[in-house]
């Protein structure tokens, strides 16, 4: 079975500062995945994903996550907040080629201070 | 216009009435998603579908049901609603292997 654990459900930073939201996952086959971004009221989008290849992944807005599977993580940094990135983060995990079946953390609220 | 559409987006009743929470998409998106979203859960996945009259449990099924008679509507019925149904409800849809795209989601609380 797979798991996903977010380590703080919140994370206060100052504008300018670094973001590091912290994901590890649990999985018995190589996975794939995913951040999302939750802004007030709205749905999920989709920050960034790893499936296969380069460990360190891109998204948008500035986000990059790292893929390191030695320490069966996948944690999610940006190397300077703003104000703009206050939202809640969810860290998510599938098996490979079934991403229909994700399966989410617990979430991380990101606050930024001016 | 495109996307994934939930109505209503709030939504407040009583114990033991039926509610039905509707899902539109217009990317004719094979698989189709409700979750949903509690303090301290993140997202549980309720019921989803691949395709047009198929549908298959998740995390959290008790208490709901789905059907997926159109590829582009998945409507959620709580049969008999309790309080501890009340929670942000999300649709997602997604085509095959692909990206989940969110519904705003629907906040139902049950008094």
């Amino acid at each position: 079975a797979q798991s996903v654990t977010q380590l703080g459900s919140h994370v206060s930073v100052s504008e300018g500062a670094l973001v590091l939201l912290r994901c590890n996952y649990s999985s018995s086959v190589p996975p794939y995945l995913f951040w999302y971004v939750q802004y007030p009221n709205q749905g999920l989008q989709l920050l960034l994903k790893y499936t296969t290849g380069a460990t360190l992944v891109k998204g948008i807005n500035g986000f990059e996550a790292e893929f390191k599977k030695s320490e069966t993580s996948f944690h999610l940094t940006k190397p300077s907040a703003h104000m703009s990135d206050a939202a809640e983060y969810f860290c998510a995990v599938s098996e490979p080629y079934n991403t229909d079946k994700l399966i989410f953390g617990t979430g991380t609220r990101l606050q930024v201070f001016p | 216009d495109a996307g994934i559409t939930q109505s209503p987006r709030y939504k407040i009743t009583e114990t033991g009435r039926q509610v039905t929470l509707m899902c539109h998409q217009t990317w004719s998106h094979s698989y189709m998603f409700w979750y949903r979203q509690d303090l301290g859960h993140g997202l549980r996945l309720i019921y989803y579908s691949a395709a047009a009259d198929i549908t298959d449990k998740g995390e959290v099924p008790d208490g709901y049901v789905v059907s997926r008679s159109k590829t582009e509507n998945f409507p959620l019925t709580l049969e008999s609603a309790t309080r501890s149904q009340t929670s942000v409800y999300f649709c997602a849809s997604a085509p095959a292997n692909g990206e989940l795209f969110f519904g705003e989601g629907s906040r139902l609380t049950v008094l």
